[in-house]
């Protein structure tokens, strides 16, 4: 079955470094991946999405790669601040429109002043 | 614009009780999704509607749940015979419709079952 696996631990980072998280699957090819960022009551939010075709996609301070040969995403978050303190999910799905979504468990991330 | 809203923000109910859970998904959004989410995991996709229909409700865990869209637009999660296991954060999405990639989603509502 198909299987999704994030840091498994909570991540801790100073203010100013650079954050970086990894979500790694197993059991199927998915043509894109999304990553999303949810605080605490709230639900998720969209941040970036990557095709299967593409190997790096940017915006802003954030930085997604996406490799298929070792099925995994790396997720950077450049100059981390406080407020980058958040929960962040990824979501590698299948080709085809409107997918519903498989999520991984999330990396609980916490930018140290 | 207005994003996705969710009705009641929490809910506390009785074992064997029914209780149901509303979604306002963005205007003009045709996709709309539910998931669940318990504490600690990602959210869990229960059931997709494209328009009216139940495009996919392979999420759903089994015949207590159930779940409408009758005019294409607000759509109500319901539940049966609750049960202390169904405890969780509904979070509701929606999408523009096919082509569409990426989901927004409601703040959620959270059920306690007694």
């Amino acid at each position: 079955s198909q299987k999704i696996e994030q840091n498994s631990e909570a991540l801790n980072i100073q203010e100013g470094k650079t954050a970086t998280l990894t979500c790694n699957y197993t059991n199927y090819s998915p043509a894109y991946l999304q990553w999303y960022r949810q605080d605490p009551g709230r639900g998720p939010v969209f941040l970036l999405l990557i095709r299967e075709n593409e190997k790096e996609k940017r915006k802003e301070r954030l930085k997604v790669t996406f490799d298929t040969t070792l099925k995994q995403s790396l997720f950077h978050i450049t100059a981390s601040q406080p407020a980058d303190s958040a929960t962040y999910l990824c979501a590698p799905t299948l080709s085809g429109s409107a997918r519903q979504l498989t999520f991984g468990s999330g990396t609980q991330l916490t930018v140290l002043p | 614009g207005a994003g996705v809203s969710q009705t009641p923000s929490n809910k506390v109910t009785e074992k064997g009780k029914y209780v149901e859970l509303r979604c306002d998904p963005i205007s003009g959004h045709t996709a709309l999704y539910w998931y669940r989410q318990s504490l600690g995991q990602g959210p869990e996709f229960l059931i997709y509607f494209q328009g009216t229909g139940a495009a996919d409700d392979s999420g759903l865990p089994n015949d207590r749940f159930f779940a409408v869209r009758p005019e294409g637009s607000v759509s109500t999660l319901k539940i049966q015979r609750t049960e202390r296991g169904d405890s969780a954060v509904y979070l509701c999405a929606s999408s523009p419709g096919t082509g569409a990639l990426e989901q927004y989603f409601g703040p959620g509502t959270r059920l306690t079952v007694l």
